[in-house]
């Protein structure tokens, strides 16, 4: 079974910093994919940034990108010019496929406050 | 709006009641889910429906009980539930086959309190 582990329950960042979000994962399937979320107070979870196993160069969304290490299985989310509109639980989750379903798996989450 | 659409955002009941989660979503996908969000727990995923059919329980007790009768709309039937069962319900919902490129479209969930 896969499992994601985020070791950091909560991190602070002034705004306009830079702050990096961990994550590692456990898994025996070669192809699969990773994927940062965020959720606001308003508890929509929302889609910040995804990464395919099989591709090295890491991916970057604006003022975010990740450092995909996959030997190591981590899968860390780095947030450059921090703004308050940051402030949230970001969950980094895994997907596989397993008998041809799509599932994703979650991590415990990192609640993140970008203080002014 | 992401395109899902959950109701009730927030539910009391009481340990006896009966009571329903909806979830509607108007992306035209053909894959829905329901996740249960506790603090400081992993998102635990409770059931996957793909065109229609259940296809994933994830050993869920049978005091909840899902329905997709079309690929728009799911529901979470809730009876006789506990105090543990208190957390946040999240929808989601994918185009089968296509969740590993665009991950899942959420709903902003049902904060449900069993009393």
């Amino acid at each position: 079974a896969q499992t994601v582990t985020q070791s950091q329950p909560e991190m602070s960042v002034q705004e306009a910093e830079t702050v990096t979000l961990s994550c590692t994962y456990d898994t025996s399937e070669n192809n699969y994919y990773l994927f940062w979320y965020k959720q606001p107070p308003s508890r929509q979870m929302i889609l910040v940034i995804r990464q395919e196993a099989y591709k090295q160069q890491n991916a970057t969304e604006n003022r975010f990108s990740v450092n995909f290490q996959k030997a190591a299985k981590s899968f860390s989310l780095k947030i450059s010019d921090s703004q308050l509109g940051d402030t949230a639980m970001y969950f980094c989750a895994f997907m596989a496929l397993q008998g041809g379903s799509e599932k994703l798996v979650f991590g415990k989450g990192t609640k993140l406050t970008v203080n002014p | 709006e992401t395109g899902v659409t959950q109701t009730p955002r927030h539910l009391v009941m009481g340990m006896t009641n009966k009571k329903s989660l909806k979830c509607e979503q108007h992306l035209g996908h053909n894959a829905m889910y329901w996740y249960k969000q506790s603090a400081k727990k992993p998102l635990e995923l409770m059931f996957v429906y793909s065109l229609e059919e259940r296809v994933e329980n994830n050993s869920v007790p049978s005091r909840f009980s899902p329905e997709c009768p079309n690929s728009s709309h799911l529901f979470l039937h809730l009876h006789t539930l506990q105090p543990e069962d208190s957390a946040l319900y999240l929808c989601a919902s994918s185009q089968d086959g296509e969740g590993r490129f665009y991950g899942y479209t959420f709903g902003s969930g049902t904060r449900l309190t069993v009393v």
